[in-house]
């Protein structure tokens, strides 16, 4: 079985610069999660869907930051427009249903110059 | 403010010893909480979880001892081997939101 795909694994923006991470998740998974990791801050969660609706919007990541998703098996993050700040890991995790485990994809590298 | 709190930071132990790490969290909602492992460059995986209504649960050289009444639980790796290096995510679930995770300890096995 194929595990979280996300595309690209390292991207490089100048600021200001529009990016889209992508994410396919676990075939047959309901639930899609986004995260940023960061040293400083650890994994802090960005959105949230469930059955392809939206549940959670991470509050403080609204204004530049957007997560769709297209279809059951393809979700996008957009960050417009980027920031220094932004240079960290984000990561996508799906799962069968909220109450089951989480399968993590291992990450796109965004470096904002 | 760190809802759910790890320590220590980062861990040095030799192979075959116990390593032991520590997670406490705030919200009483909580009731279930996963422990994260995390190699370079991968996402992180589960390891183990636990429920609020046990107070250990184990899985091979892994086993997490949890205290409810304190809002505490620890990890203890027995009989650690170098292949064990990684950073360990401790995390907290209330069902109502996306999981809170801890800011992780790192830990390193010698041989």
């Amino acid at each position: 079985d194929a595990g979280v795909t996300q595309t690209p694994r390292h991207e490089v923006a100048e600021k200001g610069q529009t990016i889209i991470l992508k994410c396919e998740p676990v075939s047959g998974h309901n639930d899609l999660f986004w995260y940023r990791q960061t040293k400083i801050q650890g994994l802090e969660l960005l959105s949230y869907f469930r059955s392809k609706s939206l549940m959670e919007d991470g509050g403080a990541f609204k204004d530049r930051f957007k997560a769709e998703m297209l279809n059951s098996s393809f979700s996008t993050l957009k960050i417009q427009p980027t920031e220094p700040k932004d240079s960290a890991v984000y990561l996508c995790a799906s799962s069968l249903d909220r109450l089951y485990e989480q399968y993590f994809g291992p990450g796109t590298r965004l470096t904002v110059l | 403010q760190q809802q759910v709190r790890q320590s220590p930071q980062s861990l040095t132990v030799w192979e075959g010893e116990t390593a032991i790490l520590n997670c406490s969290y705030e919200d009483s909602t909580f009731n279930y909480f996963p422990w994260y492992q995390q190699f370079p460059g991968e996402g992180p995986a589960l390891l183990i979880s636990i429920s609020s209504v046990s107070d250990k649960k184990e899985d091979g050289r892994f086993t997490i001892f949890f205290n409810k009444r304190e809002k505490k639980l620890s990890l203890h790796i027995t009989d650690s081997q170098p292949g064990d290096s990684a950073t360990y995510f401790c995390a907290a679930d209330n069902y109502a939101q996306g999981l809170t995770f801890g800011l992780g300890t790192r830990v390193s096995v010698f041989p």
